[in-house]
């Protein structure tokens, strides 16, 4: 079945500098890669997400980036605010299962210092 | 309703114990999920529902665990005889259709077995 790893595991940024969360998956059938965050004893919230004919997406302040070649992809977060302090989780679906059924990385607890 | 509903929000059983939790769907969301999380951990994929059907149960870690949904909406996990491993957020998400792939997440049951 689908593996993800997640890097890294904690990040601490200053509020403005940018957060990079890195994902690898192993299934190359793979086709679509949320991410959501997840603020503590809260549900995890879809923040963006990028299916596998697409190279990179943004909104905002946040851009996911996809290279199907290595299999990873990555979130970026500029201009970080401490509102943006959570614990962040990437996800990939493998190819001809059923929607929805999301794998997920280990998660990445992100603190921005105000 | 406005979002996926999940009840009890807590829910502490003795070992061995059997117990219920219940996840109402957003209207009209024809796929229904069920998602374990554990401490520290990103959410598992239990099991998978389109309709009343249960299409998908591989997540499912023992003969424990049961799922169903009678009606297509509502849907109650089951798990009998309960043990301390079982302890986790168990996440309810629903999509629109199959051809949806956003999940909306529950805000979880907190199940703690003492």
């Amino acid at each position: 079945g689908e593996n993800v790893e997640q890097h890294p595991s904690t990040l601490s940024v200053q509020e403005g500098d940018s957060a990079v969360i890195k994902c690898t998956y192993s299934d190359s059938a793979s086709n679509y890669f949320p991410w959501y965050k997840q603020e503590l004893g809260k549900r995890p919230q879809l923040i963006i997400d990028i299916r596998s004919n697409v190279g990179e997406k943004k909104d905002q302040r946040i851009a996911v980036t996809l290279n199907k070649t290595a299999k990873h992809f990555s979130l970026h977060i500029t201009e970080t605010q401490p509102e943006d302090s959570a614990v962040y989780f990437c996800a990939a679906r493998a190819g001809g299962t059923s929607y929805g059924k999301l794998t997920f990385g280990q998660g990445t607890i992100l603190t921005v210092h105000p | 309703g406005a979002g996926v509903s999940q009840s009890p929000r807590y829910k502490v059983a003795k070992r061995g114990q059997d117990v219920a939790l219940r996840c109402d769907p957003i209207s009209g969301h024809v796929s229904l999920f069920w998602y374990q999380q554990a401490l520290g951990q990103g959410p598992e994929f239990l099991t998978y529902f389109q309709n009343e059907a249960q299409l998908d149960k591989s997540g499912l870690p023992s003969d424990r665990f049961f799922a169903e949904r009678p009606e297509g909406s509502v849907s109650t996990l089951k798990i009998q005889r309960t043990q301390q491993e079982d302890s986790a957020v168990y996440l309810c998400a629903s999509t629109r259709d199959r051809g949806k792939e956003k999940l909306f997440f529950g805000s979880g049951t907190q199940l703690s077995v003492l």
